[in-house]
């Protein structure tokens, strides 16, 4: 079944760690984005790619990093995790049209002590 | 700066209600307005979308939604509520133009529905 496939679905992680949650499409779709999911707050852009080889910040990129070396795979690195970050995180796709629509995974549930 | 406040972060009705969920904008060029639910323990699934052509928008599961522009709201409604519309509702704004998948998401409103 096409879609987006997020790993790992959960984790518990000790603060200062480095943690990196994996996100591949086969969609083909041009565009790439991670949002973090907290109660109350909705959810907020990170970080996105509108093709492969450009990344771009969203409204709460400090502390994450992404890469985007080819179209399917836009990894989020947490370069040293703070308990700040605890969140459901959510991969999503678009194509790269005006009236596109997200297509988003099941989500990343991390939890950091 | 574009932003969407969705007003009442819980919202009960009865099964066979109306559902009524409020949403309104704010942006200084003409916004692209979407609607998504979310299920427990999913990702966030699209239900409608406005894009500047009618100003009432039909999407899945019977949901639609009217723009207007005077009231900067985009209102999802749904004449006859089914358990099965038990969820969290995010209403968000796009610029319109570019990549579109920088939408700024409304707080949420969770929807209970009573039998």
């Amino acid at each position: 079944i096409a879609g987006i496939t997020q790993a790992p679905t959960s984790q518990i992680l000790a603060a200062g760690r480095r943690m990196t949650l994996r996100c591949t499409q086969d969609m083909r779709h041009n565009a790439m984005y991670w949002y973090r999911q907290d109660l109350g707050l909705g959810l907020r852009l990170i970080h996105y790619s509108n093709t492969a080889g450009t990344t771009g910040k969203g409204e709460v990129p400090d502390g994450y990093s992404v890469s985007r070396a080819n179209t399917d795979d836009f990894p989020l690195t947490l370069a040293s995790a703070v308990p700040s970050q605890t969140s459901v995180y959510f991969c999503a796709s678009s194509r790269q049209s005006v009236t596109g629509e997200l297509f988003f995974g099941e989500g990343s549930r991390l939890t950091v002590l | 700066a574009q932003s969407v406040t969705q007003l009442g972060s819980h919202v009960s009705v009865s099964e066979g209600a109306l559902v009524l969920l409020r949403c309104n904008y704010s942006s200084s060029v003409p916004p692209y307005l979407f609607w998504y639910v979310q299920y427990p323990n999913q990702g966030l699934q699209l239900l409608l979308k406005y894009t500047s052509a009618a100003t009432l928008v039909k999407g899945i599961n019977g949901f639609e939604a009217e723009f207007k522009k005077s009231e900067t709201s985009f209102h999802l409604t749904k004449p006859s509520a089914h358990m099965s519309d038990a969820a969290e509702y995010f209403c968000a704004v796009s610029h319109g133009s570019g990549n579109t998948g920088k939408l700024i998401f409304g707080q949420g409103t969770t929807l209970q529905v009573k039998p």
